[in-house]
């Protein structure tokens, strides 16, 4: 168990609709990463905060938003949602901004767009 | 620009072998570099990094890894495989110097290990 919890595990939903996808970090961890893992295995960078502040962004769509709130829990927000929209979102948490390269990963919402 | 290559999609190797899964990097200074393992199903779980010092490290569930930089590689080794390290492997890097700390990742090879 790597302390980073995720909710939902699973979620299925229509294409345009919205959902959010909710992670709570390792106590102590203040960064907080989001990543789009594809069926094609791929692992795509999404977006990396830190003390709730935005430290990086990558491959994020503009339908995708994400904040980290006071407790330091995060929130992804997916929007307009569409087929291939439908992947594996991961949360990670590291203890400082990401220094040691050590990320503890969650164990992944699976969204599937239909 | 930093860059990681895993250049086999999968690797096959029957239990009880040595593995090794490939891992080739880019950055334009000192690397930092790390493997992750992704078991069916589950998150991705930190397994070693080389950061600086011996070029052999070693890390969890009896696996290591070995420092190249003059072949710019960090492969992934166990002299003994089991079924069990069935799984994805992700190399990633980050530049000592990127103050952003961001890792690239490569894009996985799949390891099954046939009894």
């Amino acid at each position: 168990d790597s302390g980073v919890t995720q909710t939902p595990k699973h979620l299925i939903t229509a294409t345009g609709q919205r959902v959010t996808l909710r992670c709570s970090p390792r106590s102590g961890d203040l960064s907080v990463y989001w990543y789009q893992q594809s069926l094609d295995q791929g692992l795509q960078f999404l977006i990396q905060y830190y003390n709730g502040e935005e430290r990086a962004k990558g491959n994020i769509l503009e339908r995708f938003s994400a904040q980290q709130f006071p407790d330091l829990h995060s929130e992804l927000n997916l929007s307009s949602l569409e087929l291939g929209d439908s992947a594996l979102y991961f949360c990670a948490s590291s203890v400082s901004g990401g220094v040691t390269g050590e990320l503890f990963f969650g164990e992944g919402s699976r969204l599937t767009v239909l | 620009a930093q860059s990681v290559a895993q250049p086999e999609d999968q690797v096959n190797v029957a239990e009880g072998n040595p593995l090794t899964v490939k891992c080739t990097y880019s950055v334009s200074g000192n690397p930092y570099l790390f493997w992750y393992v992704q078991y069916p199903n589950r998150g991705l779980q930190f397994l070693l990094k080389y950061i600086t010092g011996d070029n052999l490290v070693k890390g969890s569930y009896g696996f290591e890894a070995e420092f190249n930089k003059s072949q710019t590689s960090f492969h992934l080794k166990k002299p003994s495989a089991l079924v069990s390290d069935s799984a994805l492997y992700f190399c990633a890097v980050r530049e000592e110097s990127d103050s952003n700390y961001q890792l690239i990742w490569g894009a996985g090879t799949k390891l099954i290990i046939k009894p």
